[in-house]
């Protein structure tokens, strides 16, 4: 079964409105990176974040292994926060990153 | 800053034919990586390697053969594309240590 879920899928907001993006996994966790996506692009890292809580200008990410969950906070969402958020983990101590489904944000003006 | 190229950025194929689709990185990282992404699936691991002469089967290996000659080079070879291969295609770099990630631009592949 599917070992990393975001959730939501997909989000609409009203711009200035705050997001909070979850990521869930049933697996053992060696490290924890969330990546920012925008349609049709590549992938910009924001976070790696295997535990605990990390600040960026308007993101925070915590993550509570006990839990096995991570979530990304987005505060006062801008319309260039549109795009798709990814979680990714390691396995264990494998090597073998695995990538979540995405959180598709869309912020309205 | 970590660097990661693909190549080529955009593939028209034909079913049956060969592709590779060649990575290089400049940032010596040991582990290397290659996905797909497909609407409602995300990113997939194909395969992966820990480093120079070494490949790993990643979640949907079939269909797909890589190679890594060096440290930098990761190629990622279809031997018969299928038009269900049509799809973007990234790689990535790693640090052993952390996990960390860094990805390169893509590769778009249309297999017709």
């Amino acid at each position: 079964g599917q070992q990393v879920q975001q959730s939501p899928a997909s989000l609409v907001l009203q711009e200035g409105e705050n997001a909070e993006l979850q990521c869930n996994f049933s697996t053992s966790l060696n490290s924890m990176q969330w990546f920012y996506q925008r349609p049709g692009g590549s992938l910009v890292s924001l976070f790696y974040n295997p535990s605990g809580t990390k600040h960026s200008g308007r993101l925070t990410s915590t993550t509570v292994i006990k839990e096995r969950r991570s979530s990304l906070h987005i505060s006062s969402s801008q319309t260039t926060d549109s795009g798709t958020y990814l979680c990714a983990l390691e396995r264990g101590n494998t090597n073998k990153v695995v990538f979540g489904t995405g959180t598709r944000l869309q912020v309205l003006p | 800053e970590a660097a990661v190229t693909q190549s080529p950025r955009n593939k028209v194929a034909v079913t049956g034919g060969k592709v590779t689709l060649s990575c290089n990185q400049t940032n010596n990282h040991n582990n290397m990586y290659w996905y797909r992404q497909d609407t409602g699936h995300g990113l997939r691991l194909i395969h992966y390697s820990y480093g120079a002469g070494s490949t790993e089967k990643g979640d949907i290996p079939d269909g797909y053969k890589a190679s890594r000659p060096s440290q930098e080079n990761f190629s990622l070879i279809l031997e018969l594309a299928t038009p269900s291969q049509t799809s973007v295609y990234f790689c990535a770099s790693g640090e052993p240590a952390t996990g960390q990630l860094y990805f390169g631009e893509g590769s778009k592949l249309t297999v017709l």
